[in-house]
């Protein structure tokens, strides 16, 4: 199957500052990923589709200007999570698709923790 | 927008014993796939279903798709230690997305 790799696979970080997230496919192109995040025992929430070359499509409820989306090329889409607070703290989840509505490739995932 | 509701939310076995997953959208799919979460770690894709009333097994799971392709089970015979972690399925919504239910997380004990 094919391979997403996330980094880092965890981070602290002190109120405020902005943490990069960084999320590869290794072995195909994926002109579309996914960012989820997982709070402790409970689901996937949907944060944003990235989109290569274009404006990233994020959910209902979730702020882009705090979450920040770049997906500069077929193999590499970024997550900067800006001014980050405690509640900030999270998994976060990438993934990609090698068709459409096909079966999800998950990223490791990163623990983020703020203090 | 479509909501996939997964019960149980929480299930502790006796290893050896059966387990089962429920999972109930609120409108039709054109699939569902389900992942496996061990602790820690990240979804990995067990299967996905794609026609109504598809029944396909691997080892000791059992996948259904219900017949009006709105409902979905996964069923675990005589589990394992290695069974642990938490069970998700997922069905599409607008194209490409995934939506996720809420996930059954399964402890055995040995």
């Amino acid at each position: 199957g094919a391979v997403v790799s996330q980094h880092p696979s965890r981070v602290i970080c002190k109120s405020g500052t902005s943490v990069k997230i960084e999320c590869r496919s290794l072995d195909f192109q994926a002109t579309t990923m996914f960012w989820y995040r997982q709070f402790p025992k409970q689901s996937l929430m949907l944060m944003a589709t990235s989109n290569e070359g274009s404006k990233a499509t994020y959910e209902q409820g979730v702020e882009k200007d705090k979450f920040l989306i770049n997906h500069a090329s077929l193999t590499l889409s970024t997550l900067t999570v800006t001014s980050a607070h405690p509640e900030d703290s999270s998994f976060y989840i990438c993934s990609a698709s090698l068709g459409r509505a096909g079966e999800l490739f998950f990223g490791e995932g990163s623990r983020l923790t703020v203090l | 927008g479509q909501q996939v509701m997964q019960i149980p939310q929480y299930q502790h076995v006796q290893e050896g014993e059966d387990f089962t997953t429920y999972c109930n959208s609120s409108t039709t799919l054109s699939n569902i796939q389900w992942y496996k979460q061990r602790p820690g770690g990240h979804p990995v894709f067990l299967i996905q279903l794609v026609k109504s009333g598809e029944v396909k097994k691997q080892k000791r799971l059992t996948f259904q798709f219900g017949e009006a392709k709105k409902n979905s089970s996964l069923h675990i015979t005589a589990t394992q230690t290695t069974d642990v972690g938490t069970y998700f399925c997922a069905g599409p919504e607008g194209g490409n997305k995934l939506v996720f239910g809420a996930g059954t997380i399964l402890r055995v004990k040995s």
